[in-house]
């Protein structure tokens, strides 16, 4: 595709069940990102991959989050027995390798836990 | 890592008047300096970016401007206009390619 690509665009979810949103970067980027932005706030880093592997997992919350990226391509970002604090819109961006090349943003996963 | 702080969080300014939004990073390895606009409801996109090879681009309204030495770069826009009401976020990538966000300044341009 032309873009990031997120899905789904809108989803919600009852307390305690587990969510996986799911993030389609621009081919041939092997840097992807998650984000998470509550309303109003910034974002917020969640992990980093470098092609499958992810050298930083240090934003992740806690241990009901995860995240995995196969063939250095999709990537999904799975919740477990959400909590009402996890609402938020959950954002994917990738780049190239090159540091001097501008992360490109998915137009967001909006989760609701009610 | 990198660390990169931003200032001001909100700013409030008269149509037509100037904006200026400060960052400083820690990482004096960074060469390269981002800068998004966030409008409501939609993704942050790419608005003009630097590398540390030059110390100012301009690119119409907006410019950007970097200080290695100090380790700080500013969004600059100027004859601002209601449109340009959006979030800001400035940006850099450490040696290792993950990006460091600032924490946003949400910019109102009053008509």
């Amino acid at each position: 595709g032309a873009g990031v690509s997120q899905s789904p665009s809108n989803k919600v979810t009852e307390k305690g069940k587990d969510v996986e949103l799911r993030c389609d970067p621009i081919s041939g980027h092997t840097a992807l990102y998650w984000y998470r932005q509550s309303l109003g706030q910034g974002l917020e880093f969640l992990i980093y991959f470098q092609g499958n592997s992810a050298p930083d997992k240090s934003g992740l919350p806690s241990d009901r989050f995860s995240a995995e990226r196969t063939g250095g391509s999709v990537s999904t970002l799975t919740i477990q027995r959400t909590q009402q604090e996890d609402s938020a819109v959950y954002l994917c961006a990738s780049s190239l390798v090159s540091s001097l090349t501008e992360a490109f943003f998915g137009q967001g996963t909006r989760l609701t836990v009610v | 890592g990198e660390n990169v702080e931003q200032h001001p969080s909100t700013l409030s300014v008269q149509e037509g008047d100037s904006a200026v939004i400060k960052c400083t990073y820690s990482d004096s390895a960074s060469n390269y300096f981002p800068w998004y606009k966030q409008e409501l409801g939609k993704r942050p996109q790419l608005i003009i970016d630097i590398r540390s090879n030059v110390g100012e681009k301009k690119d119409q309204r907006i410019a950007v401007t970097l200080n290695k030495t100090a380790k700080h770069f500013s969004l600059h826009i100027t004859e601002t206009q209601p449109e340009d009401s959006a979030v800001y976020f400035c940006a850099a990538p450490d040696t290792g390619n993950q990006f460091y966000f600032g924490t946003g300044t949400s910019l109102t341009v009053i008509p």
